[in-house]
């Protein structure tokens, strides 16, 4: 079946660094979504892609449907401690019957 | 504005004993709904989709069946319950012909 590979698994920020994340396909997509979770809670729709190309801001955070349609990422600038969680990335290939496909997240710490 | 309801938030049940657990959408009408289950706080499982009353699609053989007995109601079941089937298990709605899930606030299932 088809599959999101979301890089980095994990990654450690520090107040005040900007943060990048990634998601790849080997399938055309014409949908991305960017989540963020939090323990315990239901993930939150960030940002939406709907075009090749398509670069999308939410406050500090910068969402970009990549060219070849089979990639997206999600940069964000200046981390504060609230950015901590889990961010998932979700897209819908082209083809399918609409569902999404997730990715299996970016765990953001805050450093020791 | 829509939400979405879950309950109960958390159950404690043990292996044999039945489940059900619902989920309930305000705010609009003849939504797409989904089942996901999250293991160990990462990954998404599509389990079951509906597009409207009394339909309901199965994405992963399993003994958890879902029903829909009202436009916007979402009811998970089992009769017999397995150790395998603990998670984080999360409803979440779409509008027709729209990508963007919005999710609930998830029950956390322990089976013992």
């Amino acid at each position: 079946g088809q599959q999101l590979n979301q890089s980095p698994q994990s990654m450690f920020i520090q107040e005040g660094e900007d943060v990048s994340m990634n998601c790849t396909s080997s399938s055309i997509f014409n949908t991305w979504l960017w989540y963020k979770q939090d323990p315990g809670e239901g993930p939150v729709l960030l940002i939406a892609l709907y075009k090749a190309g398509e670069l999308t801001s939410n406050g500090r955070l910068t969402a970009q449907f990549g060219i070849t349609r089979k990639d997206s990422f999600l940069n964000i600038s200046a981390s504060i401690p609230s950015d901590v969680g889990i961010y998932f990335c979700a897209g819908q290939a082209r083809g399918s019957q609409g569902n999404l496909i997730f990715g299996k997240g970016t765990k953001l710490s805050v450093k020791p | 504005s829509q939400t979405i309801h879950q309950w109960p938030a958390t159950l404690v049940q043990p292996v044999g004993s039945p489940l059900s657990l619902e989920c309930t959408v305000e705010g609009t009408s003849n939504p797409n709904l989904y089942w996901y289950r999250q293991a160990a706080g990462r990954g998404l499982q599509l389990l079951f989709y509906s597009v409207g009353i009394g339909q309901i699609s199965s994405e992963v053989p399993q003994n958890l069946s879902a029903s829909r007995p009202q436009d916007r109601q979402f009811i998970l079941s089992s009769k017999k319950l397995l150790l395998s089937d603990s998670g984080f298990y999360l409803c979440a709605w779409s509008r027709t012909g729209i990508y963007e899930q919005y999710f609930g606030p998830g029950t956390r299932l322990t089976v013992t």
